[in-house]
């Protein structure tokens, strides 16, 4: 069946660093692409996304390229901010069947220091 | 303004008393879902719902019932709760299969869950 595959955290970092959480997939067909974000005591929302190879999500400074040949749609910000403390969800909805079938990776915790 | 909400919030609770939690969405979604989340295995998918009267198991559907007699509501029973499922659960709605395949799901606030 379909997975994601997100890199464990946490990460820490300074503020103003480069962000990068890797992210790989397995699907059959063409699914579409998700980077979702949830702050601390709140549900998940979505941060971007890409429906098709090549295809660049981007959102409040984040970004994300959908690599068909690697699988992969790595997550990247070039400056982050400690207001980017929070666990990010790679996913994807596959077709199956004619279902709508949400995989989601394990969340990878980002930490930002002042 | 377009939601999902979820009652209660928080709930303390003891091994084998019957709850529910309640999930409600306005953007006359078709699609709703519940999921677990627990530290270090990210989301799980409980039970999935394609349409009223239409549900489906997803990943750890153990312990759990859910009902779709409304297509705005979508309620997570526990007949007899464990302390396994002591948790955080989140419900999440989406527009209907087919309009596009890109639609992303929208999430409640989410409901913390201690069973002792």
């Amino acid at each position: 069946g379909d997975s994601v595959t997100q890199m464990e955290g946490p990460v820490t970092l300074s503020e103003e660093a480069c962000l990068t959480i890797n992210c790989t997939y397995t699907a059959t067909g063409y699914p579409s692409l998700f980077w979702y974000v949830q702050y601390p005591g709140e549900g998940l929302q979505l941060l971007l996304k890409a429906t098709k190879a090549d295809d660049k999500g981007s959102n409040k400074g984040f970004e994300a390229t959908y690599r068909k040949e690697t699988t992969s749609f790595h997550l990247e910000k070039g400056s982050v901010q400690v207001s980017d403390s929070a666990v990010y969800f790679c996913a994807l909805r596959g077709v199956s069947g004619g279902s709508y079938i949400p995989t989601f990776g394990r969340g990878t915790s980002l930490i930002v220091h002042p | 303004e377009a939601q999902v909400t979820q009652n209660p919030r928080y709930l303390i609770t003891v091994t084998g008393k019957k709850l529910t939690v309640t999930c409600s969405q306005n953007m006359n979604h078709e699609y709703m879902s519940w999921y677990r989340q627990d530290p270090g295995l990210g989301l799980r998918q409980i039970y999935y719902s394609m349409n009223v009267e239409v549900t489906d198991k997803g990943d750890v559907p153990e312990g759990y019932k859910v009902s779709r007699k409304e297509k705005r509501n979508f309620p997570l029973i526990l007949e007899s709760p464990s302390p396994n499922q002591t948790s955080l659960y989140f419900c999440a709605s989406a527009p209907p299969v087919g309009r596009s395949h890109s639609d992303e799901q929208f999430f409640g606030p989410g409901t913390r869950l201690t069973v002792l």
